[in-house]
């Protein structure tokens, strides 16, 4: 089975302007959750979705949003960029049958985001 | 709310010989999963083992090992007879609808 695949895989991006993040699941996973990665802050969970609903959120300001796609895939998306936001973002996936972070979850090798 | 503490920034290992690498958690819950994923020079996580709250048996894949100690909130890694393939950041994670890390822990392997 193919593996995580997350697109694109470097981004540059500016102060104010806005990004949009890609995940595709692997097959037959219908959960997809998101993670930001920086130095400071580690590992943080942004939030989660399961048949096109977000079943789960971090801790996150409202400038971060996602949406799941009927075929799994989901996408992140992040208005009004701050040098903050420069980080590694990592999608990752499960099956979806049990609760929120019951299942093993599956990293795609994430997205790095650089923001000037 | 449930936080995830690795108490070892670096740590090194000669090869072939053994490491512990330490984690404890915090959490009121009964119910929960516990995770370490290793993260190589390359940043994908990867899955190393799993251990379910309610299993008193400790996991083991290979040559990775858990020691789980419920009543101490603690879920140490051993990693037998280390490769120079192992050198990597091991990250903790506890879950129960609440996906928490620890800092990560930088493992060194020695020739």
């Amino acid at each position: 089975k193919a593996g995580v695949t997350q697109t694109p895989r470097y981004l540059i991006k500016t102060r104010g302007q806005q990004v949009t993040l890609s995940c595709s699941p692997i097959s037959g996973h219908r959960s997809v959750s998101w993670y930001q990665q920086t130095p400071g802050q580690g590992l943080q969970f942004l939030f989660e979705y399961f048949s096109e609903t977000q079943r789960n959120k971090g801790n996150f300001p409202g400038r971060f949003s996602g949406r799941q796609f009927s075929n799994s895939r989901s996408e992140m998306n992040v208005s009004t960029l701050e040098l903050g936001d420069s980080a590694l973002y990592l999608c990752a996936s499960s099956l979806g049958r049990g609760g929120t972070f019951q299942e093993t979850q599956y990293f795609g090798p994430g997205t790095r985001l650089l923001v000037l | 709310a449930q936080t995830v503490t690795q108490s070892q920034p670096e740590m090194s290992v000669q090869e072939a010989e053994t490491v512990t690498l330490s984690c404890t958690y915090d959490t009121s819950e009964s119910d929960y999963y516990l995770f370490w994923y290793k993260q190589p020079p390359s940043r994908q996580m990867i899955l190393v083992i799993r251990q379910e709250a309610y299993k008193q048996q400790n996991a083991t894949e290979n040559r990775f090992s858990v020691n789980f100690q419920k009543a101490a909130k603690s879920f140490s890694l051993k990693i037998s007879d280390s490769q120079l393939g192992d050198a990597a950041m091991y990250f903790c994670a506890y879950n129960n609808n609440d996906m928490r890390f620890g800092a990560g822990t930088r493992l060194t392997v020695k020739p």
